[in-house]
């Protein structure tokens, strides 16, 4: 079975940062990832899939890279309400979630 | 507009059963790969399910041969029926809508909560 590795699980950050969390696959995925951003209590959010495509009304501050067993999400400039967990998940078969990041404000 | 409702949580003992409903509306769930995700309190999101709109569905090791996923067209609903339910199944449960195998899950439910306790 696949296994996704989100590192780091804890980012503190400001506002105004770049922000980079990295996904790695036990193996080869091609392009099929996606992530997601959750604040508690709440589903998560949709933000990229296929690695590296913007889900339509999110901010262009998000972006998706990687192919293969090493991806990205990258905020470009943090703001107040970036402030939550992310996950990433692979969307081949088994529909495996990575372990979470949770970026807090510094 | 695309809503997901999801029902039918609630407390039950351990080694019971509980079937879990999420009503769609907004468009066909038949169309659509339909999943069920769930968060055990202060963790992670765990994948418990797919339904493909092939009829081919997918479980995790976690729930393989405990639950079974299906749909009822005429009601336009998804279901999980869990059986044999364990403390560790203790979670809030997600139905969440795929376009496709690629392009992740763009529609989710509120959440039932699922509690397995004596």
């Amino acid at each position: 079975d696949i296994q996704l590795t989100q590192s780091p699980s804890l980012l503190s950050a400001s506002v105004g940062d770049r922000v980079t969390i990295t996904c790695r696959a036990s193996r080869g995925i091609s392009y099929y990832l996606a992530w997601y951003q959750q604040k508690p209590g709440k589903a998560p959010k949709l933000l990229i899939y296929a690695a590296s495509t913007l889900q339509s009304g999110v901010p262009s501050r998000f972006s998706g890279s990687g192919s293969g067993t090493e991806f990205t999400l990258t905020i470009s400039s943090l703001q107040p309400e970036d402030f939550a967990t992310y996950y990433c998940q692979q969307l081949n078969s088994d529909l495996i979630f990575g372990g979470g990041t949770k970026v807090e404000i510094k | 507009e695309v809503q997901l409702v999801e029902s039918g949580g609630g407390l039950v003992q351990p080694g019971g059963s509980l079937r879990l409903s999420c009503a769609a509306s907004g468009f066909t769930v038949s169309s659509y790969y339909m999943s069920w995700v769930r968060q055990a309190p202060g963790k992670g999101l765990e994948w418990v399910s797919v339904l493909y709109s092939s009829g081919t569905t997918f479980f995790a090791d976690s729930v393989k041969g405990r639950c079974t996923i299906s749909r009822d067209n005429s009601k336009n609903t998804l279901y999980l029926q869990m059986n044999s339910l364990r403390a560790e199944d203790t979670a809030v449960y997600y139905c969440a809508r795929m376009s496709s195998g690629w392009e992740g899950s763009d529609y989710w439910g509120q959440g039932t909560l699922v509690t397995v306790s004596s």
